[in-house]
């Protein structure tokens, strides 16, 4: 199994451009979350799915969007890139949402805003 | 509120050397407590967690993990550090809601 695989690695954007990430799983998770990674500040959540055709907000949702069509994928967008959206972006999935559920992460997407 | 915090944002040990990194956690019931590790420029691995039962918890790599109730600590601990276990440690904790809440994570640097 491949696991958790985000696409692209890494990219540069210009302010105002817009973008999508992609975020794959093979382990048949029904959960999927999109974090955010910046120096000092640990990992906040902007968006999660429960399942497919669902989407919820996390802690910091502003100046993203997302998409969960099929069960295994879900899509983050960005509709006008900004600066302050500069960080690397971490993909998780996991069985269920219980308390003792174990989250899986990909690789990351570093991301920088000019 | 829940949150987690990670008091120290290095920790320098010499291989070898026991290691501990430190979290301390505040929410309200029982508390279910996380470790995960992230290598240079790779995701967060999963390294152990606590949910009910032995205060002592075994995880990957050697790691293990002390959960204190009275001190609302859950420390991360090796009893001989390597020079591959430098990484940076996030220690998280679920909130009332079943969200993950991450530490600032702390930085591990061991030499040789």
């Amino acid at each position: 199994n491949a696991g958790v695989t985000q696409t692209p690695k890494f990219r540069v954007l210009k302010t105002g451009q817009s973008m999508t990430l992609l975020c794959a799983q093979d382990m048949n998770h029904e959960y999927m979350y999109w974090y955010r990674q910046d120096p000092g500040m640990g990992l906040r959540l902007i968006h999660y799915s429960v399942g497919e055709g669902t989407t919820a907000k996390g802690e910091v949702p502003d100046g993203y969007n997302v998409s969960r069509l099929k069960k295994q994928n879900f899509l983050l967008g960005l509709e006008s890139a900004a600066p302050s959206q500069t960080s690397v972006y971490f993909c998780a999935s996991s069985f269920g949402q219980g308390k003792g559920e174990t989250q899986y992460f990909g690789p990351g997407t570093r991301l920088l805003v000019l | 509120a829940q949150s987690v915090a990670q008091p120290e944002d290095q920790v320098n040990v010499a291989e070898g050397n026991p290691l501990t990194v430190k979290c301390t956690y505040s929410v309200s019931g029982n508390p279910y407590l996380f470790w995960y590790v992230q290598y240079p420029n790779r995701g967060l691995q999963f390294l152990l967690k606590y949910i009910t039962g032995d205060n002592l918890v075994k995880g990957s790599y050697g790691f293990e993990a002390e959960f204190n109730k009275s001190q609302t600590s859950f420390h991360l601990k090796k009893p001989s550090a390597l020079v591959s276990d430098s990484a940076l440690y996030f220690c998280a904790v679920r909130d009332y809601t079943d969200k993950l809440i991450f530490g600032t994570g702390t930085r591990l640097q061991v030499f040789p």
